[in-house]
């Protein structure tokens, strides 16, 4: 019955080695999204897609990009990843953008450790 | 630049007991404005959404209010037992920034049996 699914759910890297988290989503919604949230704060957007029209975040840093091949699945690289980005990273879907049918709907999370 | 406020940040009660979680935003140009719950180390559960044209929304033993113009909303929940206990987040989708969700930091919600 799961409706957006992330893995894995937790993943351990190296400093510096490139990383990929994993989305996807049974729901058949246009827009997929990518927040980053650390400990005992708010998540913080990091990207979204909309169909297949990427949408980067002005404070994004390079170090993250994201992937969607098709409607169901999208991936968030982390290029190098530096301790600083240890995290839960969270992917979201809506059905649309605007002022309706927006509501988003989220996966249970993975959460990056960097060694 | 829409900013969103929760207040308190942390909240202990006792099992029983009727609470009420606030939160505000200073942009009231809104498409709508969402509850969420996290348990710790997992993601999101939509609690409830009300769109800028509603009042309020209501989902078992939690209701939620919207007052547009103030910039404010609550989350009422009755009744609370151990398993409400988690954090509580809102969010609104605000018109100059369209899907793009704007969160709080969170009330942390302990209820103590």
């Amino acid at each position: 019955d799961a409706m957006v699914i992330q893995n894995p759910r937790y993943q351990v890297t190296q400093f510096g080695k490139p990383v990929t988290l994993s989305c996807s989503q049974t729901l058949n919604h246009n827009v997929m999204y990518w927040y980053q949230q650390k400990s005992s704060q708010a998540p913080k957007l990091l990207f979204h897609y909309y169909d297949k029209d990427f949408n980067n975040e002005a404070d994004t840093p390079d170090n993250f990009q994201s992937r969607r091949p098709n409607t169901s699945f999208c991936f968030l690289d982390i290029r190098s990843p530096g301790l600083g980005d240890a995290a839960m990273y969270l992917c979201a879907t809506s059905r649309d953008r605007g002022p309706v049918r927006n509501e988003q709907f989220f996966g249970p999370g993975t959460r990056l450790t960097v060694l | 630049k829409q900013e969103v406020t929760q207040i308190p940040a942390a909240l202990s009660v006792p099992e029983g007991e009727n609470l009420v979680l606030n939160c505000s935003f200073t942009d009231s140009a809104i498409y709508n404005l969402q509850w969420f719950r996290q348990d710790p180390g997992k993601g999101l559960t939509s609690l409830l959404l009300i769109q800028s044209s509603q009042r309020e929304q209501t989902s078992g033993r939690l209701n939620a209010s919207l007052d547009k113009s103030s910039g404010r909303s609550t989350l009422y929940i009755a009744a609370s037992q151990p398993g409400d206990s988690a954090t509580y987040l809102c969010a609104v989708a605000s018109e100059t920034s369209g899907s793009r969700l704007t969160f709080g930091e969170g009330t942390q919600l302990t209820v103590n049996p």
